[in-house]
């Protein structure tokens, strides 16, 4: 089975530090994008950051960059500076071939920034 | 641009009813696809679309039906709802293979 396990139900930080969300994921494909997608409060998937599994080089995208181990099959996601903007739920993903690439979620890990 | 568009944004329905919920997008992308959020839990993908007249189930399929008549348009029908099928609703498009999906904004469904 193509899973995503996300073992952090809930985090907290204060502003200004720095947090890391962890993901494992199982999958049976080579070739294959990762991503990570914020839901606000107000419900909307946000993509945050993608990454290339081809790709040895880490993806960053401002504040945000990703821990990839393609052997171990982990895909973190470090936030630096947290804002109290970042409070979301983070969800860890990636494409399925087999179904049009469409994306196989975690469960997701609701991140709460303190002032 | 508006993006993906999902009407309606809130509904209740009673047991055994039907609805359709719409999903349109205005940025000419093949790749279409439903999914459902349950509390607590993951996006799970319902149906999804390659192009206009191409379908295919995806996860959680039972109790919806989809069409594709044109690029822009995907909507997702429920047959005698139940349920089960109280769920958040989102749609998404793609421009193509490994793309990051557009959303919309969701379609909470109650059905009592």
């Amino acid at each position: 089975a193509q899973t995503v396990t996300q073992s952090q139900p809930e985090m907290s930080v204060q502003e200004a530090e720095t947090v890391t969300l962890s993901c494992t994921y199982d999958t049976s494909e080579n070739n294959y994008y990762l991503f990570w997608y914020k839901q606000p409060p107000s419900r909307q998937m946000i993509l945050v950051i993608r990454q290339e599994a081809y790709k040895q080089q880490n993806a960053t995208e401002n504040r945000f960059s990703v821990n990839f181990q393609k052997a171990a099959k982990s895909f973190s996601l470090k936030i630096s500076d947290s804002q109290l903007g970042d409070t979301a739920m983070y969800f860890c993903a990636f494409d399925r071939v087999d179904s049009g690439y469409a994306l196989n979620f975690g469960k997701g890990t609701s991140l709460l920034v303190t002032p | 641009n508006a993006g993906v568009t999902q009407t309606p944004k809130f509904r209740i329905l009673k047991i055994g009813q039907s609805m359709t919920l719409q999903c349109a997008q205005d940025m000419n992308h093949n790749y279409m696809y439903w999914y459902r959020q349950d509390p607590g839990m993951g996006l799970k993908l319902i149906y999804y679309s390659v192009g206009a007249g191409i379908t295919d189930k995806g996860e959680v399929p039972n109790g919806y039906n989809v069409s594709r008549s044109t690029t822009e348009d995907f909507p997702l029908r429920l047959e005698l709802a139940a349920p089960s099928q109280t769920s958040v609703y989102f749609c998404a498009s793609s421009p193509g293979t490994s793309q990051p999906q557009h959303f919309g904004d969701g379609t909470r469904l109650s059905i009592l």
